[in-house]
């Protein structure tokens, strides 16, 4: 079982669409979460970081951590064409971070 | 925001060349940055951890021969992929830890090799 899980896609849908990304994962020690967006040919850039369970948000994104379960989601409110591009799930615990493969989406105009 | 500067971004050489990557730490102190490999839709491959002042730690199953790794100064970390063979043509990232070390990390924006 990989330590964390992510789909990889691809999700396609329209514009304004509310878009919902999630991760799973099986190691306990992870308390960091983190989401990155990835155009093609770019580096990863950070999204959203969050610390233990619950959510935040910020501007159209919302980060949400449930250590209960073990899951996180990523939440694209009114979603743009500019949206599209690769989401990865990380995390961090005890000095190593493990990402998601990331889930391909694309927002049609 | 720290900026993480990554050249070449692009780099195409002969099997059997080596090839040198820098990634730079723009405004900030980076004592600590990742290598990473990504292959076409997949995730990234933590290759090593570069410590400045000190050796590299390497993953397991990456030779340490074979992809050099230099870390010289606080914002300076170099890859060299030595006796490039087109295994590996791959998209190799930088990062450096920008929120705490079990935080966020600022990427470079990786550089695309192809071995031909």
């Amino acid at each position: 079982q990989k330590e964390v899980e992510q789909d990889p896609g691809p999700l396609s849908v329209p514009e304004g669409a509310i878009v919902s990304l999630n991760c799973t994962y099986s190691n306990s020690a992870f308390q960091y979460f983190m989401w990155y967006r990835q155009y093609s040919r770019k580096g990863p850039e950070l999204l959203m970081y969050t610390y233990s369970s619950g959510n935040k948000e910020d501007g159209r994104f919302t980060a949400q951590v449930d250590k209960s379960s073990k899951y996180i989601s990523l939440f694209i409110r009114d979603s743009q064409p500019s949206d599209s591009a690769t989401y990865l799930c990380a995390m961090s615990g005890g000095f190593k971070t493990i990402f998601g493969a990331g889930t391909r989406l694309f927002v049609k105009a | 925001g720290a900026v993480v500067s990554q050249h070449p971004s692009w780099v195409i050489c002969k099997s059997g060349t080596s090839v040198k990557i820098e990634c730079r730490s723009l405004d900030f102190q980076a004592t600590t940055m990742f290598w990473y490999r990504q292959f076409p839709k997949q995730s990234l491959m933590l290759m090593a951890t570069s410590n400045e002042g000190s050796k590299a730690t390497y993953e397991q199953g990456v030779e340490k021969d074979k992809f050099l790794i230099n870390h010289a100064s606080l914002t300076l970390s170099t890859l060299t992929v030595t006796s490039a063979h087109p295994e590996d043509s791959s998209f190799y990232i930088c990062s450096a830890p920008t929120g705490g070390l079990e935080g966020g990390y600022t990427f470079g924006s990786g550089t695309r090799l192809t071995v031909v």
